[in-house]
Order: structure tokens, then sequence, then C-alpha cells
């Protein structure tokens, strides 16, 4: 079993619609949570930083953790086609210092 | 330049090649990282530098071979590589501590004949 899941995908959806991306986990130390999106050609930028269970939101972009389920979403409101990229979780214990597990992406596409 | 920027963008190279790339940041930040992204896997980590002094290696062959003379730069010095090590080399830096956000840079997309 992999330490974090995602579904690769893609994630179709109109113009408009809510995107809805999530990952599992099995590590329960997990206590600090990201989202990066990536375009093609480019590195992961940093999108949303979260710590311990909660939501996060800011601008079109909410982020859950649900640290009893060991499950994480993001959701992107009022998807653009400027949204279209490759969507990767990370997460980190308190114990592993800096080093971050990456989940293996979810590749959205918004069509106009 | 801001952010962290790498290069070459892309590099060909055959397996007996020596061949090194470049990570710079411009942050202030005092840990950097190497990172290997294929097709379909989860990003790799293959090695941190805090302060200048590696803090893991994550059981790379030792045909990869990392340098981090200062805080701001980063090289992955590469020899005898073979086909498989055909990805994407991603640099990132982040402050010092717990879970600190990692940046990236846009990666070096390297080849190997």
């Amino acid at each position: 079993q992999k330490e974090v899941e995602q579904d690769p995908g893609p994630l179709s959806v109109p113009e408009g619609a809510i995107v809805s991306l999530n990952c599992t986990y099995s590590n329960s130390a997990f206590q600090y949570f990201m989202w990066y999106r990536q375009y093609s050609r480019k590195g992961p930028e940093l999108l949303m930083y979260t710590y311990s269970s909660g939501n996060k939101e800011d601008g079109r972009f909410t982020a859950q953790v649900d640290k009893s389920s060991k499950y994480i979403s993001l959701f992107i409101r009022d998807s653009q086609p400027s949204d279209s990229a490759t969507y990767l979780c990370a997460m980190s214990e308190k114990a592993a210092g800096n080093k971050l597990t990456f989940g293996g992406g979810t590749r959205v596409l918004v069509k106009p | 330049e801001t952010g962290v920027t790498q290069t070459p963008r892309h590099l060909v190279m055959g397996m007996t090649n020596k061949k090194s790339l470049k990570c710079e940041q411009h942050l202030g930040h005092n840990a950097m990282y190497w990172y290997k992204q294929s097709a379909k896997k989860p990003l790799e980590l293959m090695f941190v530098y805090n302060f200048k002094e590696q803090t893991e290696n994550n059981s790379v062959p030792s045909r990869f071979s990392p340098e981090c003379p200062n805080s701001s730069h980063l090289f992955l010095h590469l020899h005898t590589l073979q086909p498989e090590d055909s990805a994407l080399y991603l640099c990132a830096s982040s402050q010092g501590g717990q879970a600190q956000p990692q940046h990236f840079g846009d990666g070096t997309r390297l080849s190997i004949l």
C-alpha cells in the first residue's frame, strides 16, 4: 500500500463547475498537509498549506483535512480553463523534519 | 531573478557522459532538495541539504552526486547514467525546520540515450 493515495485522473469538468480532489493516507503521524499545482513543463507551485484537521479557504480554493478518516480534500470553485493542471497533495509528520511525502497527482481538465 | 532557477531546462546525454545540473534559490531559504519525477510515479525525494549539510540521502545510486557549496546553490553531478534515469529532476528550497512549504524550480528534463 502506498503511503499516500491519489487518483491519477484525468478529471474532466466543464468551466464553472466545482472541482473536487482528494488524497488518502495511511500514516496517522502526518500533521502538515499541502496542495501543489503543476502545469505542464513547470515545477509544482504551492497552493494551500494546512496544519492538523479543519478547513482553510483562499479565494476559489478550499482545503479540508479529516485526520480521523486520514483523508484530505481540495475544492476549486468556479473552475476556469486555466485551472487545468496536475494537482499534487503532500504531507509531513512532525518527526520527519522537512521531509514531504507526495501523492502521485491528479490531472484536471477544465473544458470551456 | 526570483524564486528557484534550474539550468539547463533540457539535457540529453549518453550513458558515458558526465554532466551537472544547477539550482539557485533567491528566497533566502536554508534548506534545498533534489527530487526525481517520473511518469505515473510520485515525486521521489533524492537528497536534502540543511544549512549546506546533507541530511538525507534516499538510497540514491552513487552515479548521482550532489553538491551544496552554500545555502543558495545546489548541484547534481551525473555520471554513467542509465536509461531509467531519464526523468524530470526538480530542485526545491524551504526555510529550515519542520514541514516548511517547499518552493520548486521548473526542473531539468533529462534524457539518457
